[in-house]
């Protein structure tokens, strides 16, 4: 079973600081990645992706991440944090099941705190 | 939030009594989720759709039943309601061709 760990319950970072929020997965065969944000009492929002081609992947909100197979890993990053970036973010990968049907694997989450 | 509502939106109920939610979608999407959201466990699917009257159990299905009578349309039911089951509910729609899912703004739950 295809699987992701984020191994930070939270992050803090101050405002103007670069961010990185940590996700490492294990497939079997090739990753399809996922990120995705959830402010306070909202679902979750779509930030980017990664199927295939270059390993930087950008996204919504400035939000950028990187692919490293070696690693394993697909951590989010962003050059300079926003108080209104804090929230709670996701990893994902997708699964693909007998029928056909693809579903999502979630990571347990990370807290992002920006301080002013 | 891509044409995604639920309802209802906050429910208190009480051990033992029926519950229904639902969701409706606007956009025409195959396929259509239920997930709950707990601390330290993240997003679990409960099951999900990929057509009218298409549905499949996902990892944490017990005491949950849906039906899809219509492509707008997923509602999760769950038939006797204990206080394991007050949780945050998420349905979610999927753009196939993308693998990218878009999520409704969730059920609070409340099982006392």
């Amino acid at each position: 079973a295809q699987s992701v760990a984020q191994p930070e319950d939270q992050v803090n970072v101050a405002e103007g600081n670069p961010l990185t929020v940590k996700c490492t997965y294990s497939v079997s065969g090739n990753p399809y990645l996922f990120w995705y944000v959830q402010y306070p009492n909202r679902g979750l929002q779509f930030l980017l992706k990664y199927i295939t081609g270059d390993n930087l992947v950008k996204g919504s909100y400035g939000f950028e991440a990187e692919f490293n197979k070696s690693q394993t890993s697909f951590h989010l990053k962003k050059p300079s944090a926003l108080v209104s970036d804090s929230a709670l973010y996701f990893c994902a990968v997708r699964e693909e099941v007998n029928t056909g049907f693809q579903k999502l694997v979630f990571g347990t989450g990370t807290r992002l705190l920006v301080s002013p | 939030d891509a044409g995604i509502t639920q309802s209802p939106r906050h429910k208190v109920t009480e051990t033992g009594t029926p519950v229904t939610l639902r969701c409706h979608q606007t956009e025409n999407h195959r396929y259509m989720y239920w997930y709950r959201q707990d601390p330290g466990h993240g997003l679990r699917l409960i099951h999900y759709s990929y057509g009218v009257k298409d549905t499949d159990k996902g990892e944490v299905s017990d005491g949950y039943s849906v039906s899809r009578s219509k492509t707008e349309d997923f509602l999760l039911t769950l038939e006797s309601a204990t206080s394991s089951q007050t949780s945050v509910y998420f349905c979610a729609i999927g753009r196939g061709e993308s693998y990218e899912q878009y999520f409704g703004p969730g059920t609070r739950l409340t099982v006392t």
